[in-house]
């Protein structure tokens, strides 16, 4: 199965709400990386935060990660109706070497 | 700069026949590429991991013979769906890593936008 997994699946949300996504795992981890993709599109790196690391702040972007739990949250502050897109988290840890290993995504819309 | 391109971006096929689809690292030297299959609505689905000079390694399922992976220089690689059926169909992205420099960080992969393949 997936090493990560996201929940809620899908969002809708009003422009200038915040959005909240979560992802979990189920190994130990290197780095944990945060993507979005635009429908039909390729994939946008956000942010990558270590696993040494416990929060990480890019723009109007915030990632926690929680080691113990196995989980990690990205929340978008003042959406806007251009961050519709999905969302994915991917890990990469020791056995996988250099491969990522993608959750299910999250499909955020935001209505203007 | 870290920009990697697909080609082609859409391709609609006949059943029976082969596609190749083209993975280029236009401004940095890719050591290791990857292949990922995303079906509709669903999350990426690592394939192949393909390093240059070398043969690709495969992931569990994922069968050899049907997608051929070349990566002949540290900018190019190819991904050949032979014999595609209707079930074949989907959307197939690359990424591409590099050491040095170019990565922020040891693990980055920077991704193609994708190409949208459509068997008939």
């Amino acid at each position: 199965s997936q090493q990560g997994e996201e929940d809620p699946q899908a969002l809708s949300i009003q422009e200038g709400e915040n959005a909240t996504m979560n992802c979990s795992y189920k190994t130990s981890i290197n780095n944990l990386q945060w993507y979005r993709q635009n429908s039909g599109r390729g994939l946008v790196h956000l942010i990558l935060i270590r696993s040494n690391e416990r929060e990480k702040h890019s723009g109007r972007l915030r990632v926690t990660l929680d080691t113990s739990k196995k989980s990690s949250s990205l929340l978008i502050t003042a959406s806007r109706a251009a961050d519709t897109a999905s969302y994915f988290c991917a890990t990469d840890w020791e056995a996988a070497g250099n491969k990522l290993t993608f959750g299910g995504g999250t499909r955020v819309l935001v209505k203007p | 700069g870290a920009v990697v391109s697909q080609h082609p971006s859409w391709v609609i096929c006949k059943s029976g026949t082969s596609v190749k689809i083209e993975c280029r690292s236009l401004d940095f030297q890719a050591t290791t590429m990857f292949w990922y299959r995303q079906f509709p609505k669903q999350s990426l689905m690592l394939m192949a991991t393909s390093n240059e000079g070398s043969k690709a390694t495969y992931e569990q399922g994922v069968e050899k013979d049907k997608f051929l992976i070349n990566h002949a220089s540290l900018t190019l690689s190819t991904l050949t769906v032979t014999s595609a059926h209707p079930e074949d169909s989907s959307f197939y992205i690359c990424s591409a890593q590099a050491g040095g420099a170019v990565s922020l960080s040891y693990n980055e992969q920077f991704f193609g936008p994708g190409t949208r393949l459509t068997v008939l």
